[in-house]
């Protein structure tokens, strides 16, 4: 059974930094698009992040570009979320999204940007 | 970017009824859209793929509709744990984008 499990959000003040992870079961994040997903309190979902199955190809938004850099490790089959510079509109829950067709989501890690 | 302007925010409906969830897009995107149901607490749950095919396991009160620029998502004689948030994802393009979503309150 496929599951995603986001970590690492939590409060941050501007500026700050925050490294989100999403650890992968039941399929291999070898074989997988994946896309980093946020939506933030009271609004709609806003697309993050995209990488290729073989990590060649990576996509950002142009709210986060400069700022946010999507990794995978294979071998601990776990995607990742590095958010550097990060501002009062950055916080929302983030969630973890298998494929472009988002076929599977995690549950999400709320992170909060505030002083 | 494609811009998916989903109708209408809000609904309600009661159960039986026959409900409909529009999605329309600012430039063709053939049927690479997707439908989703987003409870409080839960996971996202997997509707409709490529705006028609029904995801294995979902009852089959839900379908999907439309090509090109115009998507439909309809719930058949709705029931009290259809309850949730709905939302459209094009995945023709990027950056993907969503739909605002609409809230389906049963009475």
């Amino acid at each position: 059974e496929v599951h995603l499990v986001e970590s690492g959000g939590g409060l941050v003040q501007p500026g700050g930094s925050l490294r989100l992870s999403c650890a992968a079961s039941g399929f291999t994040l070898r074989s997988y698009e994946m896309n980093w997903v946020r939506q933030a309190p009271g609004k709609g979902l806003e697309w993050v992040s995209y990488i290729s199955s073989s990590g060649s190809v990576i996509h950002y938004a142009d709210s986060v570009k400069g700022r946010f850099t999507i990794s995978k490790d294979t071998a601990k089959n776990s995607l990742f979320l590095q958010m550097n510079s990060l501002r009062a509109d950055d916080t929302a829950v983030y969630y973890c999204v298998r494929g472009v067709a988002g076929d599977y989501w995690g549950q999400g890690t709320l992170v909060t940007v505030s002083s | 970017e494609t811009t998916l302007t989903q109708s209408p925010a809000f609904m309600s409906a009661t159960p039986g009824d026959k409900v409909n969830i529009s999605c329309k897009a600012s430039q063709d995107i053939d049927d690479d859209l997707n439908w989703y149901q987003q409870k409080p607490g839960d996971t996202t749950i997997f509707l409709i793929q490529e705006a028609t095919t029904l995801v294995p396991g979902i009852p089959p009160r839900f379908s999907g509709s439309g090509y090109g620029t115009d998507f439909t998502l309809t719930i058949n004689n709705i029931q009290s744990e259809d309850a949730a948030y709905y939302f459209c994802l094009q995945h023709d393009n990027f950056p993907l984008t969503f739909g605002q979503g609409t809230k389906v309150e049963i009475k």
